[in-house]
């Protein structure tokens, strides 16, 4: 499986845009870039994913380098309720769709 | 908007006893999964089901562990004799085939308390 790397933790104030970074150094051409959050005391919840082109849905926006060595998950305005931890998964191409859960950014929001 | 639902939200059992955890997943969805997070711990994969079949699991899924979709609708994981290292939140998690099999879609949880 393709490792990724992000920052344990990272902070925030309401309303500011954040950009939550994650490194892939070793992804395959076919390995799609997913990322997903966990609100306290939730369960997981799928956000974004692209393989090459930035993408947008209405919860944030993925921009992917062109070497596909790393992404980042942009929050356009932060709010309270983003507070959470962010993975980024590069789930394995077959194995039943497993997803692999990493450390994680801990987003810390501020009013 | 379309969820997972899962029950009880609580489980307290003792050592030894079996449990069964309920999940209905979102109606039209293909895949099914069991996630378990032991407090503080990362989410650790369990299995998947596509087909009326597993179709992987982790280690942690040993001959205690076993998943069932008895009608078209529920999706249930059984420990049968549980342990205390079982205590845990478990999430059941849906998807839909191909290209969006990657975006799953979980339930709030159960968290096993085992005593």
């Amino acid at each position: 499986d393709a490792k990724t790397t992000q920052p344990n933790s990272m902070e925030s104030n309401e309303e500011e845009p954040v950009h939550l970074p994650c490194n892939h150094s070793t992804i395959s051409g076919t390995d799609y870039i997913h990322w997903y959050r966990q609100l306290p005391s939730q369960g997981p919840e799928y956000v974004i994913h692209g393989l090459t082109s930035n993408v947008n849905n209405r919860m944030a926006s993925l921009a992917i380098a062109e070497d596909r060595k790393s992404s980042t998950l942009i929050l356009h305005r932060a709010t309270l309720r983003d507070a959470a931890v962010y993975y980024c998964i590069l789930p394995p191409y077959g194995a039943g769709n497993m997803l692999t859960f990493g450390g994680g950014t801990r987003l810390m929001v501020k009013p | 908007e379309p969820e997972v639902t899962q029950t009880p939200s609580h489980q307290v059992t003792q050592m030894g006893q079996e449990v069964i955890l309920r999940c209905v997943p979102i109606s039209n969805h293909l895949y099914f999964y069991w996630y378990r997070q032991i407090l503080g711990q990362k989410v650790e994969f369990l299995v998947s089901f596509y087909n009326n079949e597993i179709s992987e699991k982790s280690e942690i899924f040993d001959d205690q562990f076993s998943v069932e979709r008895p009608d078209g609708s529920n999706f249930t994981l059984k420990i049968r004799s549980t342990k205390l290292e079982d205590s845990a939140m478990y999430f059941c998690a849906s998807s839909a085939s191909g290209t969006r099999a990657y975006e799953q879609y979980f339930g709030p949880g159960t968290r096993l308390t085992v005593t």
